[in-house]
């Protein structure tokens, strides 16, 4: 009976380290979306999926960032030569459908340090 | 790109007392989300609604499409109702629904004393 889940829970990486966030989203759920969310702040989007499509990267905000959903269902955000900057929590979400009730995973915690 | 405003941005309350918080968007949506937030970053969706008012429990959410508006209101507050409340937008609206994405308020921050 699995929600959205992501892994790892909680990454340290090294300034300049890549990084690699993965998303499993609920069985199904056609639309997938990244947000990075600052400490203190509301998540912010980064990118959306529908299937296997990237329908919008207009959030990523370098190109260090990339994210994929080769099949449709699971997907990845890596981060390339990790800033400091980067240090937020990020965030996977699904709906079965574009425009329906997402369902957010647990979130990433990533520390550049 | 649609704004979306949130007050309080911080509240304490008793328990037991009536809990509103509201959230303000500048462009026309097709739908908006009322999201709570755990210390820990766990997010729930509450309600999503495009019209009218739902209710679920002590929770009840609201929207005004012409105003603009929602509120959420909490009846009863309870400790346990401690939480960052955040509303989130989908829109605006256009035909091209496939590609719309939410845009988030900063949140309000809700303590519940007992």
């Amino acid at each position: 009976g699995a929600g959205v889940s992501q892994s790892p829970r909680y990454k340290v990486a090294k300034r300049g380290q890549d990084v690699a966030l993965r998303c499993d989203p609920i069985s199904g759920h056609v639309s997938l979306f990244w947000y990075q969310q600052a400490l203190g702040q509301g998540p912010e989007f980064l990118t959306y999926f529908q299937n296997e499509a990237q329908l919008d990267k207009s959030g990523l905000p370098s190109d260090r960032f990339f994210a994929e959903r080769p099949e449709g269902s699971v997907s990845t955000l890596k981060i390339q030569r990790t800033q400091q900057e980067d240090s937020a929590v990020y965030l996977c979400a699904s709906s079965l459908t574009p425009g329906l009730r997402s369902y957010f995973g647990p979130g990433t915690r990533l520390t550049v340090l | 790109k649609n704004e979306v405003e949130q007050s309080p941005q911080n509240l304490t309350a008793q328990e037991g007392e009536f809990i509103t918080i509201n959230c303000s968007y500048s462009v026309g949506i097709s739908a908006l989300h009322w999201l709570q937030q755990h210390p820990g970053g766990g997010i729930v969706s509450l309600f999503m609604l495009s019209s009218g008012k739902k209710k679920h429990g002590r929770l009840i959410a609201t929207i005004n499409i012409q105003e603009k508006h929602s509120s959420l209101h909490i009846t009863a507050s309870h400790p346990r109702d401690s939480a960052v409340y955040i509303c989130a937008v989908w829109g605006p609206t256009i035909s091209n629904f496939g590609n719309e994405k939410l845009t988030f308020g900063t949140g309000t921050r809700l303590t519940i004393i007992p």
